[in-house]
């Protein structure tokens, strides 16, 4: 069975510049979260799919940030325009439909540089 | 929210026992008690959950006294592979996962 994956692993873009990462979940996991770390700092929620719809997005820290799940199956964050904080590594992860919220799938991250 | 409180780092050899114990005081009636692991430039990777006393699979324990209120995630005979960084979480089944906090973690450190 395939794990969750993530492209790109890494991205170095300008301050101002758009960037969206990409996550395919586990086949058959309704739900994907976001989270992400940045310098230093812990990881941190951001937002949670069930399908297509957004469960909770209250960890998504402003509006530059737009998370999608069209179809219900792979998600795109974008970042709109990147600022230097947003500088760090970005995780998607995913479980089976109804699971406990603890027993989450990891991808292997997006590493973002905001230059 | 849950605020876990767990060691920042640990050393050990291999093929000893490993206990790594975490503090919860304020765990709520609904959470359970989950462990990850992470290793450098990859993901967390899910270890082993429990609600109360103590649960076992082929990788670790877990142990959960009666109040609730700590856990001890046990690795028996370590290797140098187990080097990786330990976070302790904990959560409502029914609850939103923004309310599930990874804090710093417990960086273990496995010499030969």
């Amino acid at each position: 069975e395939a794990g969750v994956t993530q492209f790109p692993s890494h991205s170095v873009i300008e301050k101002g510049q758009t960037v969206t990462l990409r996550c395919d979940p586990i086949s058959g996991h309704d739900n994907l979260y976001w989270y992400r770390r940045v310098m230093g700092k812990e990881i941190k929620f951001l937002l949670h799919f069930v399908k297509e719809s957004k469960q909770d997005e209250s960890g998504m820290p402003n509006n530059r940030f737009l998370a999608e799940r069209t179809g219900g199956t792979y998600s795109t964050l974008k970042v709109q325009p990147a600022e230097l904080e947003d500088s760090g590594v970005y995780f998607c992860a995913s479980s089976y439909p109804g699971s406990s919220y603890n027993e989450q799938f990891f991808g292997p991250g997006t590493r973002l540089t905001v230059l | 929210l849950a605020k876990t409180t767990q060691p920042i780092s640990m050393d050990s050899y291999e093929g000893q026992e490993v206990n790594i114990t975490c503090s919860h005081n304020n765990i709520a009636t609904n959470d359970y008690i989950t462990w990850y692991q992470q290793f450098p430039s990859q993901g967390p990777r899910f270890i082993i959950q429990g609600y109360k006393t103590k649960v076992t699979n082929e990788v670790a324990s877990l142990f959960i006294p009666a109040d609730r209120k700590s856990s001890t995630l046990s690795l028996p005979r370590v290797s140098l592979s187990d080097t990786a960084v330990y976070y302790c979480l904990v959560g409502s089944w029914y609850s939103s996962a923004s309310k599930i906090i990874f804090g710093s973690g417990t960086r273990l450190s496995i010499r030969p």
